[in-house]
């Protein structure tokens, strides 16, 4: 039992280059998100999909897409690198359609340097 | 979204119960109350979610008064590894947005 399997774990990238963060669960978790969390901060929400081929936006979007072609992975891309974008990246899933009290499930992270 | 106050940072000693109190007063009747734990290069981890009164797990206690304008997340004895960042989230995760917001969280310190 995996849980929420994110990488790579560490990833370098100059300005301007493009890259996909991947995120795979194996819960059947119809709720899956993307948080980044910049040095002494908290997270901020950036996409997120409530089921197979269903994405929003949340609070910082700008700078990346997702999709989620499968209940399991839900890629995000940085369409064109820039410095601000450098943060730890952080996937999460949950159940969809009310509290369970088992809340979300967070992957270990991403860490993004942009140079 | 309901937005959260925590204190920034606590001390405590091991063995002794700490309480970590959060304000919410926008919150809303269909808002529930989580908390999570997030270690250094992790990321986070639910600890307890209430909608009101108390609610007792392995771990923790969460006590929301009647008003539900706050709530208090309690460790009882606390040990070195309970140091960490503890978030108190408020949201609908009923909703159809289902979005949670996280604020700075409060940096526990737990000494020898």
């Amino acid at each position: 039992n995996a849980g929420v399997t994110q990488t790579p774990k560490f990833q370098v990238l100059k300005t301007g280059q493009s890259m996909t963060l991947q995120c795979a669960q194996d819960m059947n978790h119809e709720y899956m998100s993307w948080y980044r969390q910049d040095p002494g901060m908290g997270l901020r929400l950036i996409h997120y999909s409530v089921g197979a081929g269903i994405t929003d936006q949340g609070e910082v979007p700008n700078g990346y897409n997702v999709s989620r072609s499968t209940t399991e992975d839900f890629p995000l891309r940085l369409l064109s690198a820039a410095p601000s974008q450098t943060s730890v990246y952080f996937c999460a899933s949950s159940y969809w359609g009310g509290n369970d009290n088992y809340g979300y499930t967070f992957g270990s992270g991403t860490r993004l340097t942009v140079v | 979204l309901a937005k959260t106050t925590q204190p920034i940072s606590m001390d405590s000693y091991e063995g002794q119960e700490v309480n970590i109190t959060c304000s919410h007063n926008n919150i809303a009747t269909n808002d529930y109350i989580t908390w999570y734990q997030q270690f250094p290069s992790q990321g986070p981890r639910f600890i307890i979610q209430g909608y009101k009164t108390k609610v007792t797990n392995e771990v923790a206690s969460l006590f929301i008064p009647a008003d539900r304008k706050s709530s208090t997340l309690s460790l009882p004895r606390v040990s070195l590894s309970d140091t960490a960042v503890y978030y108190c989230l408020v949201g609908d995760e009923s909703g159809s947005a289902r979005q949670l917001t996280f604020g700075s969280g409060t940096q526990l310190t737990v000494l020898p």
